[in-house]
């Protein structure tokens, strides 16, 4: 896979700060949802996922937040690493049971 | 265990042909599912196969069209190829069906039409 989009939203952060990235969804009927990493050169990488009926997820320096109320996802990243630099998407997934993905946000760690 | 492939990586047709790109799930898996990435339009879900089923299928022209082998392994077929057909398709495999679980995704092909 290769870098995706000329115009994504694009986020800078200094190396060892937090990060968040934020995603609205479309379809208040979805119940999962999902982040992916992708990388240059690479397809996307699964990181968290989060049902419906909850809130919120932890993973291994990852937080995943879900606002039901008004459709909104977010990532939160801790302590970035050089290695996080990458494109990030949030998939929803809604009762066809087909993935539908955001636009993605180039996430930039800064030395 | 080794990740899903994907051949060829990349492609050069001419429009008005026709292509066919494969994909090899990770061991086990018996989902396989195919997406479209371009810069205009993002991922799109083209379609999911298990156990050799079509299980669903995205908003694309008949001419994309996809099987499924006993052995999981699944191709994806592009007819009268357009312009706009230039992209990063990618397929994932999963254990589970219908895009809940982590699917893993190959690196893709990278089809140029000309």
């Amino acid at each position: 896979g290769e870098s995706v989009g000329l115009h994504l939203p694009t986020l800078s952060v200094q190396e060892g700060d937090n990060s968040i990235i934020n995603c609205a969804y479309s379809n208040s009927a979805s119940d999962y949802f999902i982040w992916y990493k992708q990388e240059s050169g690479k397809g996307p990488q699964f990181i968290i996922d989060i049902r419906s009926n909850m809130d919120k997820r932890q993973g291994q320096r990852v937080t995943v937040l879900l606002n039901k109320t008004v459709k909104h996802l977010s990532l939160q990243i801790a302590a970035t690493q050089p290695g996080d630099s990458a494109v990030y998407f949030c998939a929803e997934k809604g009762g066809n049971e087909k993935l539908t993905f955001g636009t993605g946000t180039r996430l930039t760690i800064i030395p | 265990k080794a990740g899903v492939t994907q051949t060829p990586r990349y492609l050069i047709k001419t429009r008005g042909q026709q292509v066919t790109l494969s994909c090899s799930p990770i061991s086990g898996h018996r989902s396989v599912s195919w997406y479209q990435q371009t810069p205009g339009q993002g991922l799109q879900f083209l379609f999911e196969y298990f156990s050799e089923t079509q299980r669903n299928k995205g908003n694309f022209p008949g001419r994309f069209s996809g099987r499924q082998f006993s052995n999981s392994r699944s191709e994806m077929n592009v007819s009268t190829l357009e312009l706009g057909d230039s992209a990063l398709y990618l397929c994932a495999s999963s254990s589970l069906a219908g895009a809940v679980g982590e699917q893993y995704f190959g690196p893709g092909t990278r089809l140029t039409v000309t």
